[in-house]
């Protein structure tokens, strides 16, 4: 069963704080993503990556980066957590085939204050 | 940033109708268009995958259908049921690309 995992459900943290998010996937996918989720907003993307130290800017990467040094993990740093980022990550991963479906993680729930 | 609509943005149902909700996407440069189901306290979960117009998939009380042309897609349930209450995604993936650009869901809640 394919599975992708985050390291966190709930995760309070303050302003100020370095957060990270991790990620792992157990398919050998290529392609990982993390989202966040925001009411009435939809999924956006923030960062995804292709392959192995590689990482592209989604739609909203302001106040991110991302690290991947392993196939299987993605993870997601807010170098200083602002209130704004308070919100649900979700993180994905696929493979390369053309319209393969993204796997999801069960997301987690940062609230900063 | 593409636009994806989805609507309606909520849903309430009695145990036994049939419902209907509709994703929305650009008619240029189509690739293909995902549908995916989200409950709560879960990971979303993918339905189908859609790459060609008039395309038509079926799981379970489960359909769906693909206007590539116009830019639509339905999602259909027959006979609601309590455990198909969840947010139902959309999304669109263009010709360029591996990106998914997600709509903002329909919330359906089932009510026994």
């Amino acid at each position: 069963d394919v599975k992708v995992t985050q390291s966190s459900r709930y995760l309070v943290k303050r302003t100020g704080e370095k957060v990270f998010l991790e990620c792992v996937q157990d398919m050998d996918h290529e392609n990982m993503f993390w989202y966040r989720q925001d009411p009435g907003l939809g999924l956006r993307l923030i960062y995804f990556s292709y392959d192995v130290k590689m990482k592209e800017k989604g739609d909203i990467p302001e106040g991110y980066s991302v690290s991947r040094e392993k196939k299987e993990r993605f993870s997601l740093i807010l170098e200083s957590a602002s209130t704004n980022q308070t919100s649900m990550y979700l993180c994905a991963s696929d493979s390369t085939a053309s319209t393969d479906t993204q796997y999801f993680g069960p997301g987690t729930r940062l609230t900063v204050l | 940033i593409l636009n994806v609509e989805q609507s309606p943005q909520s849903l309430h149902v009695q145990e036994g109708d049939s419902t209907n909700f509709t994703c929305s996407f650009p008619s240029s440069n189509f690739y293909a268009l995902h549908w995916y189901r989200w409950e709560t306290a879960k990971s979303p979960e993918a339905l189908f995958v859609m790459t060609l117009n008039g395309d038509e998939k079926k799981k379970g009380r489960i359909s769906a259908t693909l206007n590539t042309k116009e830019g639509y897609s339905y999602l259909y349930i027959k006979g609601s049921q309590p455990e198909d209450s969840a947010t139902y995604l959309c999304a669109f993936m263009k010709y360029t690309g591996n990106q998914f650009y997600f709509g903002t869901g329909t919330s359906l809640t089932v009510i026994p």
